[in-house]
């Protein structure tokens, strides 16, 4: 299995501009979560869908903020626009039932300058 | 979800056991402990995770008290590839939370030669 497969591994961009960060769960998983990390504030859950529908987007710090699940297999996260403070590692997480392990991928760390 | 209490840091010698602890005091009968853990640079890592009994797999123990306040992770023989921040997580694995994980700050685990 290839696990959760996130993209791009790095990415770099100015103020201002979009930024879409690709997730692709494991296969057969019906819940996915979006977490985002900074050494501030540590690991924070941004959104988390269920059979790719949005739960709970409590944690979506504004609007600028939005993140969609069209189907089972692929979920994004946008960020317009972007601005320095997002600067973070972006997490995607995975998990087959509602206890299920979370499985994580490698992460998304974004850059803005 | 109840609110767990870990120290920041720990120092463990190459081939000596591990043991983690962490306050879960509020937790209710619902909840399991989880553990994870994140080495640098990459995304948790899933442990091990218990209600009531002491758990054991191939990475690690798991030793809850019988009150449920408080449990300890044991890594029996711990390896430089060992260091990372543990995380101790009450997760309530089902109903309207939807089986979320909420990360503290975790403990830095140093295994040092």
């Amino acid at each position: 299995d290839a696990g959760v497969i996130q993209s791009p591994r790095h990415e770099v961009t100015e103020m201002g501009q979009e930024v879409t960060l690709r997730c692709k769960p494991i296969s057969g998983h019906n819940s996915l979560f979006w977490y985002r990390q900074t050494m501030m504030r540590g690991l924070e859950l941004l959104i988390y869908f269920n059979n790719n529908v949005p739960i709970d987007d409590s944690g979506m710090p504004e609007d600028r903020f939005s993140a969609k699940m069209p189907n089972a297999s692929f979920s994004t996260l946008k960020i317009q626009p972007s601005e320095p403070r997002d600067s973070a590692v972006y997490f995607c997480a995975s998990s087959s039932g509602i206890g299920g392990e979370l499985f994580f991928g490698e992460g998304s760390r974004l850059t803005v300058l | 979800d109840a609110k767990t209490t870990q120290p920041p840091s720990m120092d463990c010698a190459e081939g000596r056991a591990a043991n983690l602890p962490c306050n879960h005091s509020t937790i209710s009968g619902n909840e399991y402990v989880y553990w994870y853990r994140q080495i640098h640079s990459q995304g948790p890592q899933y442990i091990i995770h218990g209600l009531k009994n002491n758990e054991t797999n191939e990475m690690a123990s798991l030793i809850i008290t019988e009150d449920r306040k408080s449990s300890t992770l044991i890594l029996p023989h711990a390896t430089l590839r060992d260091t990372a921040v543990y995380y101790c997580i009450v997760r309530d694995a089902g109903g309207t939370s939807y089986g979320k994980l909420t990360f503290g700050q975790g403990t830095i685990l140093t295994v040092h030669p």
